[in-house]
């Protein structure tokens, strides 16, 4: 199955805000609200960052922040810190029972 | 807050069956609402979702890999199994579980991973 789109890669300066803009169909992001974002550092396991378009888990700061507008999702990231540092992953629920990841996006902090 | 942990062979040859074990502690896989799930990540790349089991029985897999994919639980020892059967070199990667609630939203809590890796 295909995955959702992501930019492979985005930068910023500490202190700046970017977004990751994650592209899917009407059948994944725009019927349903089941999009979640995850982090991952090198060498190190995903962590859960954004579910349900706009939730944040416990312990996850409020810089992160999600929105969906139709057949996109995006993931905000304000007052970027080196710790930011990471590739990106968004996933969706797709119809039928299936769930599918973005392509996944590196962010540098210049 | 559960811990997951993977554990099995590093090392499968090309057409044999791939084997993973996942340990729960720290919680419960007949919990209400988490499915548990396998995600694989190839060197360098993305994250592919493989399948998905709720401890009674309902399973949710990728269509691309379910001809030769099998997740299972074993309420008594606490673990969720993955098998793959006749594997490639394409089907080297890292393997993670992780907990998925409802079996099709997010992945909240996720093992360390295990690399496998496909001979020929």
């Amino acid at each position: 199955q295909s995955a959702l789109t992501q930019p492979a890669s985005v930068s910023g300066s500490p202190g700046q805000s970017i977004t990751i803009s994650c592209i899917g169909t009407s059948s994944d992001i725009g019927g349903y609200n089941y999009v979640s974002w995850y982090q991952q550092h090198p060498g190190k396991a995903p962590e859960l960052m954004i579910y349900d378009v706009i939730n944040r888990p416990s312990g996850i700061s409020n810089r992160f922040s999600g929105s969906k507008s139709g057949n996109t999702a995006s993931l905000t990231i304000s007052g970027l810190q080196a710790e930011d540092e990471a590739d990106y992953y968004c996933s969706s629920y797709r119809s039928s029972g299936t769930v599918v990841f973005g392509g996944g996006t590196k962010l540098t902090v210049l | 807050q559960p811990q997951l942990q993977e554990s099995g062979p590093g090392l499968v040859k090309s057409s044999e069956t791939l084997s993973l074990t996942c340990s729960v502690s720290g919680g419960s896989v007949s919990s209400s609402t988490f499915y548990w799930g396998w995600v694989r990540q190839p060197p360098g790349k993305g994250l592919e979702w493989i399948g998905s089991m709720y401890y009674s029985g309902n399973t949710y897999y990728n269509p691309s890999l379910k001809s030769r994919v099998t997740v299972s639980v074993d309420t008594s020892k606490n673990q969720v199994s993955l098998r793959v059967t006749s594997v490639t070199a394409a089907d080297t990667a890292v393997y993670y579980c992780a907990r998925h609630y409802l079996g099709i939203d997010y992945f909240d809590y996720w093992g360390q991973g295990a690399l496998v890796t496909v001979s020929s």
